[in-house]
């Protein structure tokens, strides 16, 4: 069982938008603004989407948002396209003795 | 552009010892910019950070896997190394070695991950 609860799936037509959301507690999501998204491919590594709770790296389009309200992250992916078909991961800190904890992964389809 | 490389037998027997290395590439280890991370990955199922070594050989552990876990650095060879004690069919998976960056607080870099299988 993942520390933060995330929907197993969610899905959407092109164009449209989604979010995904990422529940934690005030000891991981609601303590800390380092939450960040990871997208990943079957097969592949993950990717950073998202830092920080809302920013973008370099070369991430910015139809991908974050955003955090109490100890409830998002991310929402606008424009949807066939592309952006993957799983997605959250991951947030945790304090000094845990560090680093993850959701259980949501599954994107693109209808 | 860095990159990262995991190495080590895919294959390990219950009981006894797993050991990976990540070789990195295109930077150097010894930067202090970075924190250096190992997180796995079971079959069809979500992540998990297992430990971090920063340059000066300072570790952090997941606590649910401290007691078995050894991660260690090599700034000569611009290697860090994971070691996971007592196997069982439980450590299976996709093991990744990636790069904690101090200044985004993410794993801003992976490498392509490797599978480990515990069985005899």
């Amino acid at each position: 069982q993942s520390a933060l609860t995330q929907p197993r799936s969610v899905s959407g037509s092109p164009g449209q938008s989604v979010t995904i959301s990422c529940t934690g507690t005030s000891s991981d999501v609601g303590g800390y603004n380092y939450v960040s998204w990871y997208q990943q491919h079957p097969g592949k590594a993950p990717k950073l989407m998202i830092y920080d709770v809302s920013k973008r790296p370099s070369g991430v389009p910015d139809r991908f948002s974050g955003s955090k309200s109490g100890n409830t992250a998002s991310l929402t992916i606008s424009g949807l396209q066939a592309e952006d078909e993957a799983d997605y991961y959250c991951c947030s800190y945790a304090g000094s003795y845990t560090f680093w904890v993850f959701g259980g992964g949501t599954k994107l389809t693109v209808l | 552009q860095v990159q990262l490389q995991e190495s080590g037998p895919g294959l390990v027997k219950p009981s006894q010892t797993l050991s990976l290395t990540c070789t990195v590439s295109g930077g150097s280890i010894s930067s202090g910019s970075y924190y250096w991370s190992w997180i796995r990955q079971p079959a069809g199922k979500g992540l998990e950070w297992i430990g971090r070594i920063y340059t000066s050989g300072s570790t952090n552990y997941n606590p649910s896997l401290k007691s078995r876990v050894t991660i260690s650095v090599d700034t000569s060879k611009n290697q860090f190394s994971l070691k996971l004690s007592s196997v069982t069919a439980a450590d299976t998976a996709v093991y990744y070695c990636a790069r904690d960056n101090r200044a985004t607080d993410a794993f801003d870099i992976w490498g392509q991950g490797t599978m480990v299988t515990v069985s005899s």
